[in-house]
């Protein structure tokens, strides 16, 4: 299957602090990538669907200028969390979207587990 | 009522055993169905997605009933290594985009 990958894998900041996370579709070309965020035994909510080269569309609830999305290609979205706080503590899974005749599949990064002090 | 509800389990079934997974959906207007496996502390994975005349890879049956808007994933012969949590998955489009919903999960434990 398609290879997407995330940068960072980890990361501890300060609070106040901003960061940064890449997410890439090694091996295929994504036009449309998904942010999710993940609370310990919770299930993933979808925070924005990012689509190259427009705005990104939020979800309901989700800051969009504290969670800065950028899709400037077709391989490469990156999700910039704005003056962390704690409660921003979580595991952030991006995904690319794959369409073809008759299928539609998601393939998901291994995830960012962010911990803010 | 959630849009995409699940029951959380935990299933604790014996290696070989059957057992099934049912996902309620809210939204008429879904189009697409999925379920997903998600290790713990791992990316979801896609299992297989869920098509109206029903679909089968080896142990695993998936079914869709749009009358009563629930999908079900069968498993059978149960191995230890199917231990994991099973999300469903419902999306549609609107205005151009799609929109996912993710289950809360449903938590398999294969016991020896």
């Amino acid at each position: 299957g398609a290879v997407v990958s995330q940068h960072p894998s980890w990361v501890i900041c300060k609070s106040g602090t901003s960061v940064k996370i890449e997410c890439r579709s090694l091996d295929f070309q994504a036009t449309t990538m998904f942010w999710y965020r993940q609370f310990p035994k919770q299930s993933l909510m979808l925070m924005a669907t990012s689509n190259e080269g427009s705005k990104a569309t939020y979800e309901q609830g989700v800051e969009k200028d504290k969670f800065l999305i950028n899709h400037a290609s077709l391989t490469l979205s990156t999700l910039t969390v704005t003056s962390a706080h704690p409660e921003d503590s979580s595991f952030y899974i991006c995904s690319a979207r794959v369409l073809g005749q008759g299928y539609n599949e998601q393939f998901f990064g291994p995830g960012t587990r962010l911990t803010v002090l | 009522r959630k849009e995409v509800e699940q029951d959380p389990g935990p299933f604790n079934v014996p290696e070989g055993a059957t057992v099934a997974f049912n996902c309620t959906y809210s939204n008429s207007a879904s189009q697409s169905f999925f379920w997903y496996r998600q290790d713990c502390r791992k990316e979801p994975k896609l299992l297989m997605s869920v098509y109206s005349s029903g679909n089968e890879d080896g142990r695993f049956t998936a079914q869709l009933n749009r009358a009563s808007q629930y999908i079900s994933l069968l498993i059978r012969d149960s191995k230890l290594s199917d231990s994991a949590t099973y999300l469903c998955v419902v999306s549609y489009y609107s205005g151009g985009y799609q929109k996912v919903t993710f289950g809360t999960g449903t938590k398999l434990q294969v016991i020896p």
